[in-house]
C-alpha cells in the first residue's frame, strides 16, 4: 500500500529560524512528489519535484527530492509568522488510476 | 474566479440525513479528485474521475457514499444516512490532462453531522 510519512508532526520555532521538514514515501508507479501549504482552508500548491537532486526555490522556500532514498525535504529560511501552517507532502502515482497520496502533514508554528 | 469551486462551504446536518456536495473544477481539467480531511490528518483519497469515468474508489468510500461526474465537468458527492463519523472537510481537486500533475484544490466543504 502506498505510504507517505512526514516528520516531525509538529514544530515550534521563532521568527528568523530555519526549518527543515521531512517527507519519505513508498509509492508504486511514482511520478512526482508535491508539497502543499495549508492554512485554514484548502491546500495551496508549493512545489512539484520529479527529478532527483534538482532544488526548486521560491523565495525563502526550497525543496529537493532524492529518488534513491525515497525522501524529500522542504526548507524554509528566515521564518516569519505567516509561515505558520500545515505543510503537506504527497506522492503522485502515474497511470490510469493516478492520484495523490498525502502524508499527515507537519504543523509549523512560528512565534514572534 | 477560475479556481476550483465547491458548494456549499459549510453544511450542518442531522444524523441520518442525506447530503450532496458539488465541485466545479478548473475549466479543461479532465481529472477530478475527492478527498476527505479530518483534524490532524492529511487529506485521504476518496475517488478519482478522468472525464466522466470514475476510475478508482477508495475502500474508505462505503456504500453510503456515491460520486458522479455526468458530463465530465462538475462533480457531486452524496452521502446517504449520514453518521457523526462523516464529519470532516471534503476537498475537491482537479488537474490538467497528462503532462501536468499539480492538483489544485477547492476551498472544501466542511460537514458537521449532529
Amino acid at each position: 500500500e502506498d505510504k507517505v510519512v512526514q516528520s516531525p508532526l509538529s514544530l515550534v520555532v521563532h521568527e528568523g529560524d530555519t526549518v527543515t521538514l521531512n517527507c519519505s514515501y513508498e509509492v508504486t508507479n511514482f511520478r512526482s512528489l508535491l508539497w502543499y501549504k495549508q492554512e485554514k482552508k484548502a491546500p495551496t500548491f508549493l512545489f512539484m519535484l520529479t527529478s532527483s537532486g534538482i532544488e526548486k526555490k521560491s523565495g525563502r522556500l526550497s525543496s529537493i527530492l532524492d529518488k534513491k532514498e525515497l525522501f524529500s525535504i522542504l526548507n524554509i529560511t528566515a521564518t516569519q509568522t505567516g509561515d505558520s501552517a500545515i505543510y503537506l507532502c504527497a506522492g503522485y502515482i502515474t497511470g490510469a488510476n493516478s492520484k495523490l497520496t498525502f502524508g499527515k502533514g507537519i504543523t509549523l508554528s512560528v512565534r514572534p | 474566479d477560475t479556481g476550483v469551486s465547491q458548494d456549499p462551504r459549510h453544511k450542518i446536518t442531522k444524523r441520518g440525513q442525506n447530503v450532496t456536495f458539488r465541485c466545479d473544477p478548473i475549466s479543461e481539467h479532465n481529472r477530478l479528485y475527492w478527498y476527505r480531511q479530518t483534524l490532524g490528518q492529511g487529506p485521504e483519497f476518496l475517488t478519482y474521475f478522468q472525464n466522466e469515468a470514475q476510475l478508482e474508489k477508495s475502500r474508505l468510500l462505503s456504500d453510503r457514499f456515491s460520486a458522479e461526474r455526468p458530463k465530465g465537468s462538475f462533480s457531486t458527492l452524496e452521502i446517504q444516512r449520514t453518521e457523526q463519523g462523516d464529519s470532516a472537510m471534503y476537498l475537491c481537486a482537479s488537474s490538467p490532462p497528462i503532462g501536468g500533475t499539480e492538483a489544485f484544490f477547492g476551498q472544501g466543504t466542511r460537514l458537521t453531522v449532529v
